[in-house]
């Protein structure tokens, strides 16, 4: 059962425009979450990281959105820029002693287009 | 060096082989963590250290699979009498500490073939 969902395996928009990735989760007790970037033949690349106390977390052009209720997070970026293009991945971690454990969406292609 | 370093970057080997992965964390960090990625899948927990002990190896797909750590940092990964299943790209990650708030820095992996 993936507990950890993202559902759109890829997004395409213009260069300079709001990139919006989402991810769903089912677990209650998660309560850190983090968005990574992964080039190809790459490892994933830490990209910025909220925890369950908080709502939104911004770094630069990237923003972090936490719906707790909905178990829903989404990660804006703005304005997309081509370097943007990479595979996101969604993860999280927390809860009943295994907080050290991350468990990773499948990934969306975001490819920003000149 | 400045991130985590693994090794080889590509394995090819026949089936029924015995393999060993290794990775050296950045700098400082105590605590190790090891994951595979499958094809078209996301990454998957496989074992992680505190310093040079192992308390959660439940991810581990079968006792195939072993990992060790030495001295706090260098950490090799064996999966003994491969098949074709584990064909897969190895990931190694390291944090400053075992902490549910703590980023997990990644390696760029190794890609395992198994024939």
């Amino acid at each position: 059962d993936q507990q950890v969902k993202q559902n759109s395996p890829s997004l395409s928009v213009q260069e300079g425009r709001i990139s919006i990735l989402n991810c769903d989760y089912t677990n209650s007790m998660f309560d850190y979450f983090l968005w990574y970037k992964k080039y190809p033949a790459e490892g994933p690349t830490f990209l910025i990281s909220i925890s369950s106390i908080k709502d939104k977390n911004e770094d630069g052009r990237f923003t972090v959105f936490l719906n707790k209720s909905a178990k829903h997070l989404s990660l804006h970026i703005v304005p997309s820029q081509p370097g943007d293009s990479a595979v996101y991945f969604c993860a999280a971690s927390g809860g009943g002693g295994s907080n050290y454990k991350l468990t990773f969406g499948k990934g969306t292609l975001l490819t920003v287009n000149p | 060096g400045a991130g985590v370093s693994q090794s080889p970057s590509n394995k090819v080997t026949e089936k029924g082989k015995d393999v060993e992965l290794r990775c050296d964390p950045i700098s400082g960090h105590t605590a190790l963590y090891w994951y595979r990625q499958s094809l078209g899948q996301g990454l998957e927990f496989l074992i992680y250290f505190q310093g040079n002990s192992a308390p959660d190896k439940s991810g581990l797909p079968s006792d195939r699979f072993s990992a060790e750590r030495t001295g706090g940092s260098v950490s090799t990964l064996t999966i003994q009498r491969t098949q074709q299943e584990d064909s897969a790209v190895y990931l190694c990650a390291s944090s400053l500490v075992v902490s549910g708030v703590q980023p997990q820095h990644f390696g760029d992996g190794t890609r395992l073939s198994i024939l």
